[in-house]
């Protein structure tokens, strides 16, 4: 049973192009997130969501935009995709916000601007 | 601008006892220090989570200070399958301060 899913697993695509990245949990968590890992393997926060509500939104370009459907999903949307953005994306949910709690991350998405 | 930093590795052989500590100096009152463990091609995993003093789980121990200005992971006799990337959070997403903000990472390598 797998606990947080991303799709796809690897994404390559043209500068400019517009693309998006889902995720999804099964665990029944009200929080949601979403972290970009660099070429040096430092992890950074981009969004966080609770209860489809956005609580946490660090200094990135408006060219990304999360998107909540519901609770189980924290969708992220990129446009015009520059090769800065070339990373790991990773999602992950938790049940307790206040704290950061337990998070259970996904896979990762690999990202490849070209 | 808050930093979280980690030795960037350590060297270890099967069996010993590691320690990695994380720098946390601009830590806030509402802060929890949580840290995660991430092999190649993996999302980060939980290892273990404290506030103050020791926190201690089947895994791991967690140290941290009075001034909470650093934290100490502790793994007893560490396996092959310990080699990996230990990373510490510091944050608390809620209040007046939403953050969390990783450190920087520590590759450590167990020898046989």
């Amino acid at each position: 049973d797998t606990a947080v899913s991303q799709t796809p697993k690897y994404l390559v695509t043209q500068m400019g192009n517009d693309k998006s990245i889902k995720c999804e949990q099964n665990l029944g968590h009200d929080t949601m997130y979403w972290y970009k890992q660099d070429s040096k393997k430092f992890l950074k926060i981009m969004f966080s969501y609770n209860n489809k509500e956005l609580i946490i939104n660090e200094t990135v370009p408006n060219r990304f935009s999360p998107k909540s459907p519901d609770k189980a999903h924290l969708n992220l949307h990129i446009n015009s995709l520059e090769l800065g953005d070339s990373a790991v994306y990773f999602c992950a949910s938790s049940q307790v916000s206040m704290r950061g709690g337990e998070q259970f991350f996904g896979p990762g998405t690999r990202l490849t601007v070209l | 601008l808050a930093k979280t930093t980690q030795p960037i590795s350590m060297d270890s052989y099967e069996g010993q006892e590691v320690n990695i500590t994380c720098s946390h100096n601009n830590i806030a009152t509402n802060d929890y220090i949580t840290w995660y463990q991430q092999f190649p091609s993996q999302g980060p995993r939980f290892i273990i989570q404290g506030y103050k003093t020791k926190v201690t789980n089947e895994v791991a121990s967690l140290f941290i200070p009075a001034d909470r200005k650093s934290s100490t992971l502790s793994l007893p006799r560490v396996s092959l399958s310990d080699t990996a990337v230990y990373y510490c959070l510091v944050g608390g997403a809620g209040g007046a301060t939403n953050k969390l903000i990783f450190g920087t990472g520590t590759l450590l390598a167990v020898q046989p």
